[in-house]
């Protein structure tokens, strides 16, 4: 049972360079969501998605953009990155009542 | 809005000893969820407790309990018996009913000292 998954785990990008970070749960989950942790800060959230073929904007979504073309898969795009995007992405997810289950995260780097 | 605020950026405890983890939350929600997260060096978000804003009983699992005081809009986290690997940080967060956001606080360093 691997849960959530998150690849890439570690990623540098230069100013302007766009990635996308894939998120894959095998846990039949609905809602799935994309958080993002600096130090000395909580975990924020950017988008989040509610089923296949939803999405909806977060606390921080400016710079990124998400799809959920599978139920299983999350994705979270950075169309131009920028230096105040180095931070470390946490994706989860959840079934229905309160259980969130989060990725080991991906620690992304904009020089 | 919901908050979350955690007061104590760090603690240092001896081994075996009991730690309270403080929160404080607000909302004006009656309906919501309030969590605790261990996050060890290793940096996995770990799953400890819940407790529901009607739950009558303040929530256990383990060695770990949830002193919860809704009057006060508490929900500390109480840890007995620590041990080396309690070592992590810990987040307390909430979630409304009907929102979809989770909201962290800022979390607590906590280091056992053997």
């Amino acid at each position: 049972n691997a849960g959530v998954t998150q690849t890439p785990k570690f990623r540098v990008l230069k100013t302007g360079q766009s990635m996308t970070l894939l998120c894959a749960q095998d846990m039949n989950h609905e809602y799935m969501y994309w958080y993002r942790q600096d130090p000395g800060m909580g975990l924020r959230l950017i988008h989040y998605s509610v089923g296949e073929g939803t999405t909806a904007k977060g606390e921080v979504p400016d710079g990124y953009n998400v799809s959920r073309l599978k139920k299983q898969n999350f994705l979270l795009g950075l169309e131009s990155a920028a230096p105040s995007q180095t931070s470390v992405y946490f994706c989860a997810s959840r079934y229905s009542g309160y259980g969130y289950t989060f990725g080991s995260g991906t620690r992304l780097t904009v020089v | 809005a919901q908050k979350i605020t955690q007061t104590q950026p760090g603690m240092f405890v001896q081994e075996k000893e009991a730690v309270t983890l403080d929160c404080t939350y607000d909302t004006s929600d009656p309906s919501y969820g309030l969590f605790w997260y261990k996050q060890p060096s290793s940096g996995e978000m770990i799953f400890l407790i819940y407790q529901g804003s009607y739950d009558q009983q303040n929530a256990t699992e383990g060695r770990y309990s949830l002193n919860f005081q809704k009057a006060r809009k508490s929900a500390n986290l109480v840890i007995s018996a620590s041990q080396l690997g309690d070592s992590a940080m810990y987040f307390c967060a909430m979630r409304e009913v009907g929102n979809e956001k989770l909201t962290f606080g800022t979390g607590t360093r906590l280091t056992i000292i053997p």
